[in-house]
Order: structure tokens, then sequence, then C-alpha cells
């Protein structure tokens, strides 16, 4: 059974500060995602990266896949407040399929202060 | 073209009654997929449709659990006997069948409260 496993959880930042988010998920699959969530609200997609060493950049946020450690990293450059949301990451089930059905983390609750 | 959408934004329901969420996909997209997200937590898969045919439910789908996708456009998922294990953001996706990223996009989400 696929699992994804975000950490931290919580994450208090402070205005200009960088740091990354971590997403590690038990086996093997063809895509990651990475999801913005603000309070209330649905989810927004950041991110999909389909091969090892992808790397993704918009804006302050950088995502990058190791599709051999099974890694993703969400890293965040110079926050600010705007930044404040809930991050998911999540594994495409289906490795060599085409279902498409997502397994996500439980997410990281970022909260950036002046 | 306004993206997925969802109807109704938010139901309350007393337990035991039965209710029903309706989602509206983005208008090329054929594959449709429902989760449910509980405060706190990562959505859940439920339930896919490639066109009109469910092609995967998840073990969370009880047998109180249907969802319908008549003509392969918009769906609906019913709750028949609700409970209070219930209550959760019921969360609509649609994306296109071809092309490697298959990104879904999601819906505002109908919030049900069981009471």
């Amino acid at each position: 059974e696929l699992k994804v496993e975000q950490n931290p959880l919580f994450l208090s930042m402070q205005e200009g500060k960088n740091y990354t988010i971590y997403c590690n998920y038990s086996t093997t699959s063809d895509r990651l995602y990475w999801y913005r969530q603000d309070p209330g609200k649905s989810l927004e997609s950041l991110f999909v990266l389909l091969s090892n060493g992808a790397v993704k950049q918009e804006g302050r946020l950088m995502a990058s896949l190791d599709t051999k450690a099974r890694l993703s990293t969400l890293h965040i450059t110079a926050a600010v407040h705007d930044l404040s949301a809930t991050y998911f990451c999540a594994v495409d089930s289906s490795y060599g399929g085409s279902q498409g059905n997502l397994i996500f983390g439980k997410g990281t609750k970022l909260s950036v202060k002046p | 073209d306004t993206g997925v959408s969802q109807d109704p934004r938010h139901k309350i329901t007393k337990r035991g009654q039965n209710v029903t969420f309706r989602c509206d996909p983005i208008s090329e997209h054929n594959r449709l997929y429902w989760y449910r997200q509980t405060l706190g937590q990562g959505p859940e898969f439920l339930t896919y449709f490639q066109n009109e045919a469910q092609l995967e439910k998840s073990r969370l789908l009880s047998d109180r659990f249907s969802a319908e996708r008549p003509k392969g456009s918009f769906s609906t998922l019913e709750i028949q006997r609700t409970e209070q294990g219930d209550s959760a953001m019921y969360l609509c996706a649609s994306s296109p069948r071809e092309g490697a990223l298959l990104e879904q996009y999601f819906g505002p989400g109908t919030r049900l409260t069981v009471t």
C-alpha cells in the first residue's frame, strides 16, 4: 500500500528565511504533485514532477524529485506572509498505469510571520 | 471555462438523512475524481470515472455511498443514511485523459455537517 509522509507537519517561519518541506513515499510512482490549500478553500496545483531529477520553480517555491530515494522537496526561498497556507504532496498510486488516483500526505501547515 | 464547480457548497443534515452532491468538471476533461477531506488531513481518494464508467472505488466508499456520472458529464455523489463520521469536505477534481501530467483540477468542495 502506497504511503506518503510529509515533514514537518507544522512550520512557523520568519519572513525572509529559507526552509524545505520533505515528502517521502513508500512505493515506486510515476508522478508527484504539490498542492497549496488556503483555509476553507480548495486545492491549487503548484507543481507536477514526472521524472528523476526533475526540478520546477515558480516564484519563491522550488520543487524537486528523487525517484530513487522516493523523496520530493519543496524549498521556500525568502518567505513572505502570502505563502502562509497548507502544502500537500500527492503521489499517483497507479505506477505504470494511468488512473491518476492520488494519495496525499497529511500536509504541512506553513505560517510566515513578520 | 470557469473550472470545476460543485453544488451545494455547504450542507447541514441530520443523521440518517440522505444527501446528494453534484460536480461539474471542466468541459473537455473526461476523468472525474471524488475525494473526502477531514479536518487536518489530506484528501482521501473515493472513486473515479473515465467518461461514464466508474473505474475504481476506494474501500472507504461503503455501500451507503454511490456515485454516478451519466453521459460522462456531471457527476453526483449520494450518501444514504448519513452518520456523524461522514462530516467532511467532499472534493471533486477533473483531468484530461491524454497527456503525461494528468494534472487534477479541484473544485471548491462541498462541506457536509451531519448533526
